[in-house]
């Protein structure tokens, strides 16, 4: 029974450059969520979508950040461009309403 | 700020002792749910707890609620070298639909 499945498990790029992080939910799950984690701020809520809507994207930090959900199995989470404070672990998760939610195992990502 | 406040920060135990740990919050809730990171894993889905519950319990895992302190406990009995993780809490709120905000865990190391 596959989990929340992302990729890449590591980045390392320059800052100035895209990075683009993917993740598949399980199937049948409607919500998908970002998270970014750090030592410094914790766990923080960047967006979520529910049936492929962007529902929201409060926690997102500025412009250079973007998520997308083309379809209900595929989101996306972009930065362009990187800078070195974006450098953390951001995790995927997905849920039904009401249940707990299922975590992928994260992208941990470091801008140079 | 978050809404879950994890007490204390970190706790180191023997094996066969009790680990317990606790959480503030600071609006009502619909529920609350604890998880457990695995260092460079996702966050797994130990319990959740209905605003209307006071108690549950699931294997060695026990978890308390108290509205009117607006506090949650998880206690694991018996601990494992296993048991070596991070524990969230995380508070499903009224008025947040089904996003969680997650407190900044609490750090336990099992000492075999």
């Amino acid at each position: 029974d596959a989990g929340v499945i992302q990729s890449p498990r590591h980045e390392v790029t320059e800052m100035g450059q895209e990075v683009t992080l993917r993740c598949k939910p399980i199937s049948g799950h409607d919500y998908l969520f970002w998270y970014r984690q750090t030592m410094m701020r914790g766990l923080e809520l960047l967006i979520y979508f529910n049936n492929n809507v962007p529902i929201d994207d409060s926690g997102m930090p500025e412009d250079r950040f973007s998520a997308k959900m083309p379809n209900a199995s595929f989101s996306t989470l972009k930065i362009q461009p990187s800078e070195p404070r974006d450098s953390a672990v951001y995790f995927c998760a997905s849920t039904s309403w009401g249940q707990p939610q299922h975590f992928g195992d994260g992208t941990r990502l470091s801008i140079l | 700020s978050q809404q879950g406040e994890e007490d204390p920060q970190a706790l180191s135990i023997q094996e066969g002792e009790n680990a317990t740990m606790n959480c503030s919050y600071k609006t009502s809730i619909n529920n609350l749910q604890w998880y457990r990171q695995n260092s460079g894993r996702g966050l797994v889905h130990l319990i959740l707890i209905r605003s209307n519950e006071r108690e549950k319990h699931s294997g060695r895992l026990r978890v308390t609620l108290d509205t009117s302190k607006k506090s949650s406990s998880l206690l694991i009995t018996a601990s494992r070298a296993a048991d070596t993780a991070s524990y969230f809490c995380a508070t499903d709120a009224a008025a947040a639909g089904n996003k969680l905000t997650f407190g900044g865990g609490t750090r336990v190391l099992v000492k075999p």
